[in-house]
């Protein structure tokens, strides 16, 4: 249940695997970029950041990885949940560009009991 | 609840109509996003304000224009609507002028018929 490298609009992973969300980013001067999970109803919900002199930040049972060679980003869900069950997006951002954040095409993910 | 009120939740209006969208951002945030999501093109940037000034500006139509007020509440104006601009309209909230990450809130759904 977890793919890496290419980017899948949908994942579906059985509960207690481990998840891996890609992202392909498209500009090589981002310096920031931000994960966030969407559930059906709400709004996106900050899960974990990571600033581009770094390549890789944990959070609790999430990972994000950052690979600035081929503009790629990923983020590990440990021991996947039901309630990780969302649409999961990236983001990225130039410090420089007062702040707007672009995202990426979202990826579903589906925990399966 | 993320501390970003989004009013009204729902909005259903016919073509050619004017609407206003209402966000009031997290306490002490000077930052806020409007955002457009729709089903095909994911989470679009509209335009930013910082402190009562417009910041920056995305993709938004001409129809579209929107103000931060003294108390940093903010307003989304979107008129002449067409049936294309069905779509989920998020407003975020951040404490920097340039973003370290995003609050949304929780989105009013717009619906032209």
């Amino acid at each position: 249940g977890e793919s890496v490298g290419l980017h899948l609009p949908t994942l579906s992973v059985q509960e207690g695997d481990n998840s891996i969300i890609n992202c392909a980013y498209s500009n090589s001067a981002s310096d920031y970029f931000i994960w966030y999970k969407q559930e059906s109803g709400k709004g996106p919900q900050f899960i974990i950041d990571i600033r581009s002199n770094m390549d890789k930040r944990q959070g609790q049972r999430v990972t994000v990885l950052l690979n600035k060679t081929v503009k790629h980003l990923s983020l590990q869900i440990a021991a996947t949940q039901p309630g990780d069950s969302a649409v999961y997006f990236c983001a990225e951002n130039m410090r420089t560009n007062a702040g707007k954040s672009t995202f990426g095409d979202g990826t579903t993910l589906t925990v399966k009991p | 609840d993320s501390g970003v009120t989004q009013t009204p939740k729902h909005l259903i209006t016919a073509t050619g109509q004017r609407v206003t969208l209402r966000c009031s951002p997290r306490s002490g945030d000077l930052s806020v996003y409007w955002y457009q999501q729709s089903l095909d093109q994911g989470l679009q940037f509209l335009i930013q304000y910082y402190n009562g000034e417009e910041r920056a500006k995305g993709n938004i139509l001409e129809r579209f224009s929107a103000q931060q007020f003294p108390d940093l509440h903010s307003e989304l104006n979107l008129s002449s609507l067409e049936l294309g601009d069905s779509a989920l309209y998020f407003c975020a909230s951040s404490s920097h002028g340039i973003s370290y990450g995003y609050t949304f809130g929780s989105g009013t759904r717009l619906t032209v018929v």
